[in-house]
């Protein structure tokens, strides 16, 4: 069982649509990132979120961090082909312990 | 400094063969992390550098896996006796002593155990 469950696993769109993705966990973290990973790629840094309720706007990308900071999610708005990849949360537990999701693979079709 | 280098990008063994890769971080970084990412999966934490010193350890890493970082600078993972289950990407990060800065990782070592 994954400590961070994302949600939905896949997620395949038409350009120009809005969209969600989730990051849930009963465990609080102290901070919490969004990367975005392409294929045969590591992961790239989109976001670190740290206050419970911070929302953060990059571009088209929307972050926000739960209340209890448990949980995120991700809005992407008119989302382009571009945006294709593999969406991971990671939650920091301690200052040593980062715990990624299982991803969230999205895919925009032109 | 153009970021995180890894090197091999791709390795093919044959199993019971020992391997080793290489991490070189971002030079103003102290802090460099280890990862194995499977098919389907999310990285899973290895091991974590402070420095020189090695300051944590995941239990997935089994007695045939060693990981130095003399001096501080490039890090070495080795991986003995190579089993088909240590087929994975194996990503190095590395981050400021804040971890608010986030990680950078590298490209990554495919290993295929055959």
């Amino acid at each position: 069982t994954q400590l961070l469950e994302q949600s939905p696993q896949f997620l395949s769109i038409q350009e120009g649509e809005n969209l969600t993705v989730y990051c849930n966990s009963s465990s609080v973290f102290s901070s919490l990132q969004w990367y975005r990973q392409e294929p045969g790629e590591g992961p790239v840094l989109l976001v670190t979120v740290v206050t419970g309720g911070e929302v953060k706007k990059l571009k088209r990308l929307t972050f926000q961090f739960g209340d209890a900071r448990k949980d995120s999610s991700l809005h992407i708005t008119a989302a382009q082909p571009g945006d294709t990849g593999l969406y991971l949360c990671a939650g920091a537990l301690n200052n040593n312990d980062m715990r990624f999701g299982a991803g969230t693979r999205l895919t925009v079709k032109p | 400094d153009t970021g995180v280098s890894q090197d091999p990008r791709h390795k093919i063994t044959k199993r019971g063969q020992n391997v080793t890769f290489r991490c070189d971080p971002i030079s103003e970084h102290n802090r460099l992390y280890w990862y194995r990412q499977t098919l389907g999966q999310g990285p899973e934490f290895l091991t974590y550098f402070q420095n020189e010193a090695q300051l944590e350890k995941s239990r997935l890493l089994s007695d045939r896996f060693s990981a130095e970082r003399p001096k501080g600078s490039f890090s070495t993972l080795e991986i003995q006796r190579t089993e088909q289950g240590d087929s994975a990407m194996y990503l190095c990060a590395s981050s400021p002593a804040r971890r608010l800065y986030g990680y950078t990782f590298g490209s990554g070592t495919r290993l295929t155990v055959v």
